[in-house]
């Protein structure tokens, strides 16, 4: 999970746009970088993913770095709902040659209404 | 939208017992995945499952535990011999194909652990 850089919390306000950061210096050339979020007392929950072009769907945008070694999840307008742990994930190839996901720390979203 | 479902949602149970946990993954998905989540902790990989072997495991995952997929539906995993320190939030996952690239996890709600 030291593949990937998130602040620890972010806030943001209802309604107002939220840009949530990740660093992924090391990424190679091949990986997509995949963001899930947990709410409260739920599973993870798959976010949006992408390679090297923005990416947009009905939840949120991925905004992806020219050098891919930064990327920004992007929520158009937060809502009380979207509090929630947000994790910026590469995939890990684990000993067998398989690649898992690896959740880190993430960033805990606060919205304040 | 087609979910992983896990059963039961809450399970208590003494020091040293078994106890096994249930899961139906989304119906067409041929990968399968076990998670862990200790209160106030990371989200944790125990082991993924794939064509009826396990693909990976972590160190976690030691010889109390196993996992099953006993039909065409079922993914279970099972604690031969619970400890207090076992407590903790199971999330079962599946996706379609191996995960790495192109490919989504879908994580069930999960079950929560009570080892007393």
């Amino acid at each position: 999970d030291a593949k990937t850089t998130q602040p620890n919390s972010m806030e943001s306000n209802e309604e107002e746009p939220v840009h949530l950061p990740c660093n992924h210096s090391t990424i190679s050339g091949t990986d997509y970088i995949h963001w899930y979020r947990q709410l409260p007392s739920q599973g993870p929950e798959y976010v949006i993913h992408g390679l090297t072009s923005n990416v947009n769907n009905r939840m949120a945008s991925l905004a992806i770095a020219e050098d891919r070694k930064s990327s920004t999840l992007i929520l158009h307008r937060a809502t009380l709902r979207d509090a929630a742990v947000y994790y910026c994930i590469l995939r890990d190839e684990a000993s067998g040659g398989s690649y898992i996901p690896t959740f880190g720390r993430g960033t805990s979203l606060i919205v304040h209404p | 939208e087609p979910e992983v479902t896990q059963t039961p949602s809450h399970q208590v149970t003494q020091m040293g017992q078994e106890v096994i946990l249930r899961c139906v993954p989304i119906s067409n998905h041929l990968y399968f995945y076990w998670y862990r989540q200790i209160l106030g902790q990371k989200v944790e990989f125990l082991v993924s499952f794939y064509n009826n072997e396990i693909s990976e495991k972590s160190e976690i995952f030691d010889d109390q535990f196993s996992v099953e997929r006993p039909d065409g539906s079922n993914f279970t995993l099972k604690i031969r011999s619970t400890k207090l320190e076992d407590s903790a939030m199971y999330f079962c996952a599946s996706s379609e194909r191996e995960w790495g690239e192109n490919e989504k996890l879908f994580f069930g709600s999960g079950t929560q652990l009570s080892v007393l």
